[in-house]
């Protein structure tokens, strides 16, 4: 069974400009979750679904982020005017409902905002 | 609310040593409780997890003890070894939304 998938692992940006994120779930698994780890910090959550429908995103910063995952498959993170806040490692996550319910992460996207 | 709160943020042990990490929970809907470990430049792996029809759940070197009442929960690592340091972070998870909510994480560090 293959895992999350993310791309790209690495981003390098000037303050302002945007980047996309992208988020490939492990196969069968409804519910999707959008992490923002900074530097020596936990993971914290920035908003997940259950298949196409935002469940929460009450973290995230809604004038620069948002997500979609409008398949219900693969999901999309974009930071429209990034700031050097914005520094740290981008995790997906993905589980299944019912099931075994582990949240599996994915590598992750480092993301430093210059 | 729905915070998890985590102790210590950094703990040294000797080699051989147990160590223990400690979460408290808010919300009384958390019903499943994952341990994660984290090394440098990689993702957060699943260690260890008990959900809340168990007090106590064990497996290779690894302890997990679950108070409901008290809503704390704690790993416990026994005969620690070089390649058990690294991040550790305890989760809480709401049994109705499926939210997820990490600790602030533990740098365990086991020196030889």
């Amino acid at each position: 069974e293959a895992g999350v998938t993310q791309s790209p692992r690495y981003a390098v940006l000037q303050e302002g400009q945007a980047v996309s994120f992208w988020c490939d779930p492990i196969s069968g698994h409804d519910t999707l979750y959008w992490y923002q780890q900074p530097r020596d910090q936990g993971p914290q959550l920035l908003v997940y679904f259950r298949d196409e429908a935002v469940i929460d995103n009450s973290q995230l910063p809604s004038d620069r982020f948002s997500a979609v995952r409008p398949k219900g498959t693969n999901s999309t993170l974009k930071i429209q005017s990034a700031k050097q806040g914005d520094t740290a490692t981008y995790l997906c996550a993905s589980s299944r409902t019912g099931g075994e319910d582990t949240q599996y992460f994915g590598p992750g996207t480092r993301l430093l905002v210059l | 609310g729905e915070q998890v709160e985590q102790l210590p943020s950094i703990l040294r042990v000797q080699e051989g040593s147990s160590a223990s990490i400690n979460c408290t929970y808010e919300n009384s809907a958390s019903n499943y409780f994952p341990w994660y470990k984290q090394e440098p430049g990689e993702n957060p792996k699943l260690i260890i997890d008990i959900r809340s029809n168990m007090e106590r759940k064990q497996t290779q070197g690894l302890i997990v003890l679950l108070d409901k009442k008290a809503k704390r929960f704690s790993l416990h690592i026994t005969d620690t070894q070089p390649g058990d340091s690294a991040m550790y972070f305890c989760a809480a998870r709401d049994t109705n939304a499926y939210k997820v909510i990490f600790g602030k994480g533990t740098h365990l560090h086991v020196l030889p």
